[in-house]
């Protein structure tokens, strides 16, 4: 079964600290991986995803993520928070096997950055 | 602009009174979503289309319906709505490839008093 597990219900860190928001997942074939980003009352944004080739894919606004296919993993990073970057932050995974069209969600984390 | 578009955005009704939420999308795209989005659940796939009357059950279909009549449009029916269906509800699209990005419509609230 596809599934996608966000350990943190919230993270909170200062401005211009790096920032850590985790995901792992679980698909019976090889992922495609997701970061979406919600504003307050805006429906969801995309920031970046993982198709294949390099393991680190750069995002907008300066995000990044890191395949780790042996931890299962695609963790969120920015070198330097923003307090514009406070918003929930979702991970996605869609196994690249299946010819379904079904795209599964972590929980969601929420992500305050204070001035 | 290229662009998701849902009505209405809020929409407060009774149990067990038919309502429509409409999905619209001007990109041409194949594959259309329902999601519901609820505190600490996430977001759940309700029902997806891979394209024109080709649609499919998502993690939790119950109470919903939907059709896929024209490549723009997506609407999901609610026959009797319940009070467990209070939720934020988002629309999505994406060209139909598995590895697309998925753009998302801008919510609808729904209250079933």
């Amino acid at each position: 079964a596809q599934s996608v597990a966000q350990p943190e219900d919230q993270v909170n860190v200062a401005e211009g600290n790096p920032l850590t928001v985790k995901c792992t997942y679980s698909v019976s074939g090889n992922p495609y991986l997701f970061w979406y980003v919600q504003y307050p009352n805006r429906g969801l944004q995309f920031l970046l995803k993982y198709i294949t080739g390099d393991n680190l894919v750069k995002g907008s606004y300066g995000f990044e993520a890191e395949f780790n296919k042996s931890q299962t993993s695609f963790h969120l990073k920015k070198p330097s928070a923003l307090v514009s970057d406070s918003a929930l932050y979702f991970c996605a995974v869609r196994d690249r096997g299946s010819t379904l069209g079904r795209l599964y969600f972590g929980r969601g984390t929420q992500l305050t950055v204070w001035p | 602009e290229a662009q998701v578009t849902q009505n209405p955005r809020y929409l407060i009704t009774v149990t067990g009174k038919k309502l429509t939420v409409t999905c619209s999308q001007n990109m041409n795209h194949e594959y259309m979503s329902w999601y519901r989005q609820d505190p600490g659940l996430g977001l759940r796939q309700i029902y997806y289309s891979m394209n024109v009357e080709v649609t499919d059950k998502g993690d939790v279909p119950e109470g919903y319906k939907v059709s896929r009549k024209e490549k723009r449009n997506f609407p999901l029916i609610l026959e009797s709505p319940s009070p467990n269906q209070t939720s934020l509800y988002f629309c999505a699209s994406s060209p139909g490839q598995t590895q697309e990005t998925q753009y998302f419509g801008p919510g609808t609230r729904l209250l079933v008093l």
